[in-house]
């Protein structure tokens, strides 16, 4: 199974500034089927981007994703207070579908 | 809009089976889509454990293949999943999502149930 590696761990940051959260495979994901959620505690995660770079009905345009084959990257243009939360990348090109173990954004 | 609920015990004892339900409202399970099962141990990540199709074509994580069932019940528009042989280590928070492919990004999202195994 593919092996999803996020990084950093926590990402500690003030409202207004870019983050920017890695997502590394272990191999290939075939079409860019890499997908991101937020997580915020005691909720179910939330669709961000799909296909490595759409965005999802409703999420709002600081949310842009990139990348292919090994290497995605998730950017918040600018971070809101109501950012501040878990992020989870999920690859589905590959059998079994696998996510990777979060980064936590965090107000600095 | 389309909306999911997870129902079941809270509480499993260990070497027993766990049963959770998901009820899906305003949508048709029938329509189309998969309906899949997620879970996620405390303070830790997301684990897939399987998807079915409404026309009842099953797919499980291999890791979890060996102890899981997922069936639908169309006439309800649930599906659920039972886990048998259940350890400590399957305690977690259990969420059921819809996807529109068997190995696809997962939306919406239930709210999530925790099941706790313990003695």
């Amino acid at each position: 199974e593919i092996v999803l590696t996020q990084s950093p761990g926590t990402l500690s940051l003030s409202p207004g500034e870019r983050a920017t959260l890695s997502c590394r495979a272990s191999q290939s994901v075939s079409s860019s089927y890499l997908a991101w959620y937020q997580q915020k505690p005691g909720q179910a995660p939330r669709l961000l981007i799909y296909g490595a770079s759409s965005r999802a009905t409703g999420i709002p345009d600081r949310f842009s994703g990139s990348g292919s084959g090994t290497d995605f990257t998730l950017t918040i243009s600018r971070l809101e207070p109501e950012d501040f939360a878990v992020y989870y990348c999920q690859q589905y090109g590959s059998s079994p579908t696998t996510f990777g173990g979060g980064t936590k954004v965090e107000i600095k | 809009q389309v909306q999911l609920q997870e129902s079941g015990p809270g509480l499993v004892k260990p070497s027993e089976t766990l049963s959770l339900t998901c009820t899906v409202s305003g949508y048709s399970i029938s329509s189309g889509y998969y309906w899949g099962w997620i879970r996620q141990p405390p303070g830790k990540g997301l684990e897939w454990i399987g998807s079915i199709y409404h026309s009842g074509s099953t797919y499980y994580n291999p890791s979890l293949k060996s102890r899981v069932t997922i069936s639908v019940d169309t006439s309800k528009n649930q599906f659920s999943l039972k886990l048998s042989s259940v350890t400590a280590a399957d305690t977690a928070v259990y969420y059921c999502a819809r996807a529109p492919g068997v190995y696809d990004r997962f939306d919406p999202w239930g709210q999530g149930t925790l099941v706790t195994v313990s003695s």
